[in-house]
């Protein structure tokens, strides 16, 4: 069964500072991996995902995400926030067969101005 | 606006009572899946059906049964409510079912007292 962690359960950041949100994960096969990002009071949205390919995958809102299969690692990161990325950000996994997604608990990320 | 539709938004309801929330996929999606949101167990996997049938079965309780109309709407029903039910309830669809991307509705609130 796939597993993932989210090292972090909050962060907070400086307005236009960098930031970076872990992610491990836990599989015995290959994974998809997947950033989902939850604005309060609002469904979850897509920020980015890895299927396969380049490891280095760019998202919306400047956001992108590194895939090192070595360290089973998928951590996002942007190297200059806004207050509008205030966020709840999920990590998620699933094998390519027919399954569904396995999320990981969350990083609320704070952006202070 | 993912596509996804959820109704109600918001539901208040008793202990012991009965409630079923209704999904509306993304036009031409084949696959809903239902997670529940609560702080202490963050997203978790319910069920999954694709084109009428189910799939996947995750920690669905007993006491909570779905099902996917010919028309590809979805209903989740709770019955026998308990205080420990109150969670937001997402809904999700896709197009297909391995390595799609997920695309969530807005949520049901729901609360028991």
């Amino acid at each position: 069964a796939q597993s993932v962690t989210q090292l972090d359960s909050q962060v907070p950041v400086f307005e236009e500072a960098p930031v970076e949100l872990r992610c491990n994960y836990s599989s015995s096969v290959s994974v998809y991996l997947f950033w989902y990002v939850q604005y309060p009071n609002q469904g979850l949205q897509l920020l980015l995902k890895y299927l396969s390919g380049s490891t280095l995958v760019k998202g919306i809102n400047g956001f992108e995400a590194e895939f090192n299969k070595s360290q089973t690692s998928f951590h996002l990161r942007k190297p200059s926030v806004h207050i509008s990325d205030t966020a709840e950000y999920f990590c998620a996994v699933t094998p390519p067969r027919n399954t569904p997604l396995v999320f990981g608990k969350g990083t609320r990320l704070s952006v202070i101005a | 606006d993912s596509g996804v539709t959820q109704t109600p938004k918001h539901l208040i309801t008793a202990t012991g009572q009965r409630v079923t929330l209704r999904c509306s996929p993304r036009s031409g999606d084949l696959s809903v899946y239902w997670y529940q949101q609560s702080l202490d167990q963050g997203l978790q996997f319910l069920i999954h059906y694709y084109n009428g049938e189910e799939r996947a079965k995750g920690n669905i309780l007993e006491r909570f049964s779905a099902q996917q109309f010919p028309d590809l709407h979805s209903e989740l029903n709770l019955s026998s409510l308990e205080l420990g039910d109150s969670a937001l309830y997402f809904c999700a669809s896709s197009p297909g079912t391995a390595g799609n991307t997920i695309y969530f509705g807005e949520g049901s609130w729901l609360t028991v007292v």
